[in-house]
């Protein structure tokens, strides 16, 4: 089966760095998205993580630990326009079901 | 490029009453997919498709059929409309089904069955 644990709800202030954490148990493991979705709009991507480690985009980075079932999604200098929920989901099977976290909801105060 | 394009945007339905959510996709993507978002639980998939004559169940494929008999086109049939159905729908495709590409979605269509 799959299972794939983040936070539900976040704070964090402007100009500040944030870190959104997921644990994720899924057979058939391939890869670790991250997408970014504004109240009322369809999710956007940010980010696909296959190989341990990290990788920066940008004010955006991401992370993979296979061994550990475990990706964080790194946002730097934060602005207010960030806040959004970030979805977390594992890609698996022969060919791709992409299976989504409940999402984490950011909100960027002043 | 349009991208993905989800019609009708919005769709008020009776109890018992059937319709079809179109989606098309003009990047000549293989890979294609349903979404339903509820709060509180996520997208979870309905039902995908990797290529042209090929569908699959996802994770809640109950009261819903899919066809795709081109590969632009992938359409979701609601048989008989249940409140329960009530919800966003996303449509999605990617060039390599998620293994290295990533989900291009559509705007949504927001159901509601009264």
């Amino acid at each position: 089966g799959q299972n794939i644990d983040q936070p539900t709800e976040m704070t964090a202030t402007e100009g500040a760095i944030v870190q959104i954490n997921c644990t994720y148990q899924t057979s058939g493991f391939n890869g670790l998205f991250w997408y970014q979705q504004h109240a009322g709009e369809a999710p956007t991507f940010l980010s696909y993580n296959v190989l341990d480690g990290l990788e920066e985009k940008g004010r955006f980075s991401s992370f993979l630990s296979r061994s550990k079932g475990y990706s964080y999604l790194l946002l730097k200098e934060l602005q207010m326009k960030d806040s959004a929920s970030y979805l977390c989901a594992a890609c698996s099977g022969g060919y791709q079901k992409v299976t989504f976290g409940t999402g984490t909801k950011l909100q960027v105060i002043p | 490029n349009a991208g993905v394009t989800q019609t009708p945007k919005f769709q008020v339905l009776k109890t018992g009453q059937s319709m079809t959510l179109q989606c098309a996709q003009d990047m000549n993507h293989e890979y294609m997919s349903w979404y339903r978002q509820d709060p509180g639980m996520g997208l979870r998939l309905i039902h995908y498709s990797v290529g042209a004559g090929i569908t699959d169940q996802g994770e809640v494929p109950n009261g819903y059929n899919v066809s795709r008999s081109t590969t632009e086109d992938f359409p979701l049939r609601l048989l008989s409309a249940a409140p329960s159905q009530t919800s966003v729908y996303f449509c999605a495709s990617s060039d390599t089904g998620g293994n290295t590409g990533e989900l291009f979605f559509g705007e949504g269509s927001r159901l509601t069955v009264l």
